[in-house]
């Protein structure tokens, strides 16, 4: 298997704009969480997903930011309009089952950088 | 949720000795998870513990658990400089969301 993966790996862009992370989780998982880490905010769980439905987003940080997971094999996390506080890792991670205490499989990250 | 706190929050060893991290939660769990993050990628999944464990071993890796004191300990024997990372611990209640902590980093010196 692939693993989850994300795109973009890295990306700068300029305050203001619209920002697209894409993310596949492993083939079967049914979970999909998104998290955002920062030196000093360290792994901020933002929102995640069970069977494609959003289950918790209360730690989203504003209206700027919104998810979706149109099916089991893809979601984007979208930034708009993008600000330089926003300059973090984004992490999408999977799992196969909520319910059972599975372990998660975390992407690479998109590196997003806004000047 | 709940969100593990780790300690030490950094800890700097020689090569070969043994690295202990402790993990503190507050409310009975199902069971809880270590894991590591090497500079610049993703969380790996080390190692899960359940409630009823008190200790697993992988490798050479050990965790504990004390769920009366609400703690877990990972040692990792005879430290390698591969093993230069951050951990992570996150206890799980509702095996709904994982919640993590801000890690130890664990400095490996050759």
């Amino acid at each position: 298997d692939a693993g989850v993966i994300q795109s973009p790996r890295h990306e700068v862009t300029e305050m203001g704009q619209e920002v697209t992370l894409r993310c596949k989780p492993i083939s079967g998982h049914n979970s999909l969480f998104w998290y955002r880490q920062t030196m000093m905010r360290g792994l901020e769980l933002l929102i995640y997903f069970n069977n494609n439905v959003p289950i918790d987003d209360s730690g989203m940080p504003e209206d700027r930011f919104s998810a979706k997971m149109p099916n089991a094999s893809f979601s984007t996390l979208k930034i708009q309009p993008s600000e330089p506080r926003d300059s973090a890792v984004y992490f999408c991670a999977s799992r196969l089952d909520i319910t059972s205490g599975n372990t998660i499989y975390f992407g690479e990250g998109s590196w997003l950088t806004v000047v | 949720s709940q969100q593990g706190e780790e300690d030490p929050q950094a800890l700097s060893i020689q090569e070969g000795e043994n690295a202990t991290m402790n993990c503190s939660y507050k409310t009975s769990i199902n069971n809880l998870q270590w894991y590591r993050q090497n500079s610049g990628r993703g969380l790996v999944h080390l190692i899960l513990i359940r409630s009823n464990e008190r200790e697993k071993h992988s490798g050479r890796l050990r965790v504990t658990l004390d769920t009366s004191k609400k703690s877990s300990s990972l040692l990792i024997t005879a430290s390698r400089a591969a093993d230069t990372a951050s951990y992570f611990c996150a206890p799980v209640q509702g095996a709904q969301k994982l919640v993590f902590g801000q890690g130890t980093r664990l400095t490996i010196n050759p």
